[in-house]
């Protein structure tokens, strides 16, 4: 099962920043934050990817909470091409050690 | 620079038939997984395999099997194909711990 609670579906204003929450209460401490996204008839895109520090791409930032409990992706300024289904993944040791288990997901809507 | 390739794109079985789905990795990548999803579902982990042998395993029945070539490539085979095995069938490759999963655009599996 996943190990992460996302909201079904969000919408957002096109130039707007997109804030997508996440829960992971149960993640322990070698487990990384893992955002993807999937925009419709493709595969997963990686987006970004943390452990308890806020990291920062040219995609978005992700803020984890202190008790990494909880983190959030920020879109900074969405675009029409952000509409996706964006999944939030807790996962130790990589790809060797752990299985990478997606959940539902949050379908975001940019509404223009 | 490839990315992950994987054919066909697209393929019609008939119920009870067997199907062998083909990934290539991204160009340095050693690690290749295989993902189930069905419409309107996340991705579903089917196995994983690593220096050509399957390291861990979802909840998939055995008529799921693969293959991983000294090339790194993969192959997924589905036996007695049942009709909610339609679905897209993603490979995703990485390399090392922590690294993420780069994803193809999968495969549309279809049994009538």
């Amino acid at each position: 099962d996943a190990k992460t609670t996302q909201p079904p579906s969000m919408d957002c204003a096109e130039g707007r920043a997109a804030n997508l929450p996440c829960n992971h209460s149960t993640i322990s401490g070698n487990e990384y934050v893992y955002w993807y996204r999937q925009i419709h008839s493709q595969g997963p895109q990686y987006i970004i990817h943390g452990l308890k520090n806020n990291e920062t791409n040219e995609m978005a930032s992700l803020i984890i909470t202190e008790d990494r409990k909880s983190s959030t992706l920020i879109l900074p300024h969405a675009t029409l091409r952000d509409t996706a289904v964006y999944y939030c993944i807790v996962s130790s040791g990589g790809n060797r050690d752990d299985k990478i288990i997606f959940g539902k997901g949050t379908r975001l809507h940019i509404l223009p | 620079d490839a990315g992950v390739t994987q054919s066909p794109t697209h393929l019609i079985k008939t119920r009870g038939q067997q199907v062998t789905l083909r990934c290539s990795p991204k160009s340095g990548h050693d690690t290749v997984s295989w993902y189930q999803q069905a419409l309107g579902q996340g991705p579903q982990f089917i196995f994983q395999y690593y220096e050509e042998e399957e390291r861990q395993r979802g909840n998939f029945p055995d008529r799921f099997s693969g293959h991983q070539f000294p090339n790194y490539s993969s192959e997924l085979n589905v036996n007695a194909l049942l009709l909610g095995d339609s679905a897209l069938y993603l490979c995703a490759s990485s390399f090392g711990q922590y690294s993420p999963l780069h994803f193809g655009n999968g495969t549309r599996l279809t049994v009538t």
